[in-house]
């Protein structure tokens, strides 16, 4: 039952590059959050982006969501080596009830961002 | 205030052993969930919980038991493992709030291999 397809699965860049990554999505949903995964470790929350917003910004990330095309678009401005990671998109597997607060995943795209 | 605790970080199993992967959670979370991560499939959702004494089943819930007898804790067992159910497991938690807006927050991992 997953939502979310991440596109590209993997992304190689030089460091001060920007660095895109986007989502795709299935069923209407009233939020999208991005999650960042260090190699052998757990997953971290980036950012969330409701329904009824067109972009967000948090530091040197900005995410869009688009609910007519079903898709989302992570975008890391001036990558820095450290920013080497796997990035995964996560909605709720239902709009209400009990499946709104279970989150689906993605399989990721893998950013690698070259010193 | 350390988060989500996971136990062990690795762990080598025979096949048809049984053994429980431990989950605790200071932050007074009610939801409580348990993925499991393989190459190319992404985070898969095992089981989980909204509160003391209420489990239901994910997507991959098969060969694998929970209990929430505590808030604060979340064991998965595995009740005769299997070469399948070799992965990297995540325990996360999140408050459960109205309209939809849960940041998970996920532990360090538990790796497993059964042999």
């Amino acid at each position: 039952s997953q939502q979310g397809e991440e596109d590209p699965q993997a992304l190689s860049i030089q460091e001060g590059e920007n660095a895109t990554m986007n989502c795709s999505y299935k069923t209407s949903i009233n939020n999208l959050q991005w999650y960042r995964q260090n190699s052998g470790r757990g997953l971290v929350h980036l950012i969330l982006i409701r329904s009824n917003e067109r972009e967000k910004h948090s530091g040197r990330l900005r995410v869009t969501l688009d609910t007519s095309k079903k898709s989302s678009s992570l975008l890391i401005t001036a990558s820095r080596a450290a920013d080497t990671a796997s990035y995964f998109c996560a909605t709720p597997l239902a709009y209400s009830g009990a499946g709104s607060y279970q989150l689906t995943f993605g399989k990721g795209t893998k950013l690698s961002v070259i010193p | 205030n350390a988060g989500v605790t996971q136990t062990p970080k690795f762990q080598v199993l025979k096949t048809g052993q049984s053994m429980t992967l431990q989950c605790a959670q200071d932050m007074n979370h009610e939801y409580m969930s348990w993925y499991r991560q393989d190459p190319g499939m992404g985070l898969r959702l095992i089981h989980y919980s909204v509160g003391a004494g209420i489990t239901d089943q994910g997507e991959v819930p098969n060969g694998y038991n929970v209990s929430r007898s505590t808030t604060e804790d979340f064991p998965l067992r595995l009740l005769s493992a299997a070469p399948s159910q070799t992965s990297v497991y995540f325990c996360a938690s999140s408050p459960l709030l109205t309209g939809s807006s849960n940041t998970i927050y996920f532990g360090e991992g538990s790796w497993l291999t059964v042999v």
